[in-house]
């Protein structure tokens, strides 16, 4: 049960899309079609923005994107906004036990 | 409107015992399963057990197996982790979510802190 592989810090400008990615193994990332992903501010519970890969729930922007090839996930996050920054976790289901990624902080310069 | 409330947590010394709750308000709550999810301080999220609408089916992350066990009240619309035998490395902020399909957990509460210190 090791935790999937994120990037700690990505950046970008207002406007801008970024990219943030998520390896795991062929245990779970590339098992299974069940990638999300959570977006939490500091102090606060963490948020659904993205699930079974690449659908949003109510109320998520489309600007958030997800998709997945092999053993890596990704989630673009495109025409950036100041409240876009914070942390994002990964996450995928492997069978009897569910996995997160270490989370990516995201600063808007 | 949907709600998780999350209490029990708490100082505890290490190899004591805690029982953690959470209430489920405006949903079907017995149509769920649910899930506990930790996260110790300034550290990521860590997914640490589920258990199935009928309570029939559980499951554990390798790091509580043994010493945690998850369990729910339907008809109290309530979610339980008895955690024993605690470690420092426990301490966390403890959340439960409500889980409506594989990896996904869609409503959380507002979490509960545990701390295993001596």
């Amino acid at each position: 049960q090791s935790a999937l592989t994120q990037p700690r810090s990505v950046s970008g400008s207002p406007g801008q899309s970024v990219t943030i990615s998520c390896t795991g193994t062929s245990s779970d990332v590339g098992a299974y079609n069940y990638v999300s992903w959570y977006q939490q501010h500091p102090g606060k519970a963490p948020k659904l923005i993205i699930y079974d890969v690449n659908k949003r729930p109510s109320g998520v922007p489309d600007r958030f994107s997800g998709s997945k090839s092999g053993n890596m996930a990704s989630l673009t996050i495109s025409g950036l906004q100041a409240e876009d920054e914070t942390d994002y976790y990964c996450c995928s289901f492997a069978g009897r036990y569910v996995v997160f990624g270490g989370g990516t902080k995201l600063t808007v310069l | 409107e949907v709600q998780l409330l999350e209490s029990g947590g708490g100082l505890v010394q290490p190899g004591g015992s805690l029982r953690l709750s959470c209430a489920a308000s405006g949903i079907t709550y017995s149509n769920y399963a649910m899930s506990w999810v930790r996260q110790a301080p300034g550290k990521g999220l860590e997914w640490v057990s589920t258990t199935h609408d009928d309570a029939g089916t559980t499951y554990y992350a390798d790091s509580v197996k043994g010493r945690f066990t998850i369990s729910r009240d339907n008809s109290k619309n309530t979610l339980y982790l008895q955690m024993n035998s605690l470690r420092a490395e426990d301490t966390a902020v403890y959340y439960c979510a409500k889980r409506p399909g594989r990896g996904i957990f869609d409503i959380w509460g507002q979490g509960t802190m545990v701390t295993v210190s001596s």
